[in-house]
């Protein structure tokens, strides 16, 4: 199947410092992009849509100056979390539609650690 | 709004033991259905789907059925291995815009020889 890649797949900061976080498709186009983010025992709670060219579709609560979305090409999508705080330490993870495909053609990256100190 | 409840984990089985995990869900529309699994450091992958009432999602031995009645997708296997010792998520693609999966808690499976 499809391949998706973060990196860095894990990543200390310190409070205050900003982070970005690569989501690349490896062997596809992916015209749309997805972040989850997913605390220790619980599910990925979706936090925004990205598609190429455009602004990312943030959901309710998630703080779209906090969680900056960029995708820029169609292999290619950053999240940037800025002024990290220790309550942003999570598992972040996105997840590729291969352009064209059928309905749930999502394909998951190994997601990225990030713990702030 | 839409929203998927998974039976809470873990599960612990033997060897050839028989597996079912629960999952129902609430949804307008006739949403889609899948079980994703997510092995020990890897990403998730999806497991199987179905796309309407009473169709069987089937992969690897394990099997779901899309129950309209009992607004359920409960995940089976008949003997487990071992290496299916993983994290199990059911999700429902939402009837919004931009195929938005929204997905259940997550059962972690420990199957054990």
């Amino acid at each position: 199947g499809a391949v998706v890649s973060q990196h860095p797949s894990w990543v200390i900061c310190k409070s205050g410092t900003s982070v970005k976080i690569e989501c690349r498709s490896l062997d596809f186009q992916a015209t749309t992009m997805f972040w989850y983010r997913q605390f220790p025992k619980q599910s990925l709670m979706l936090m925004a849509t990205s598609n190429e060219g455009s602004k990312a579709t943030y959901e309710q609560g998630v703080e779209k100056d906090k969680f900056l979305i960029n995708h820029a090409s169609l292999t290619l999508s950053t999240l940037t979390v800025t002024s990290a705080h220790p309550e942003d330490s999570s598992f972040y993870i996105c997840s590729a539609r291969v352009a064209g495909a059928g309905t749930g053609e999502l394909f998951f990256g190994e997601g990225s650690r990030l713990t702030v100190l | 709004g839409d929203s998927v409840t998974q039976m809470e984990g873990p599960v612990t089985l033997s060897e050839e033991a028989f597996l079912t995990i629960n999952c129902t869900y609430t949804a307008t529309g006739y949403p889609s259905l899948f079980w994703y699994v997510q092995y020990p450091g890897e990403g998730l992958q999806l497991l199987l789907k179905a796309t309407k009432a009473d169709d069987k999602g089937s992969n690897k031995g394990f099997e779901a059925t899309y129950r309209k009645e009992t607004t359920s997708f409960h995940l089976e296997k008949g003997s487990v291995q071992v290496s299916d010792s993983a994290v199990y998520f059911c999700a429902l693609l939402s009837s919004g815009g931009y195929n938005k999966l929204i997905f259940g808690a997550g059962t972690r499976l420990a199957v054990h020889p």
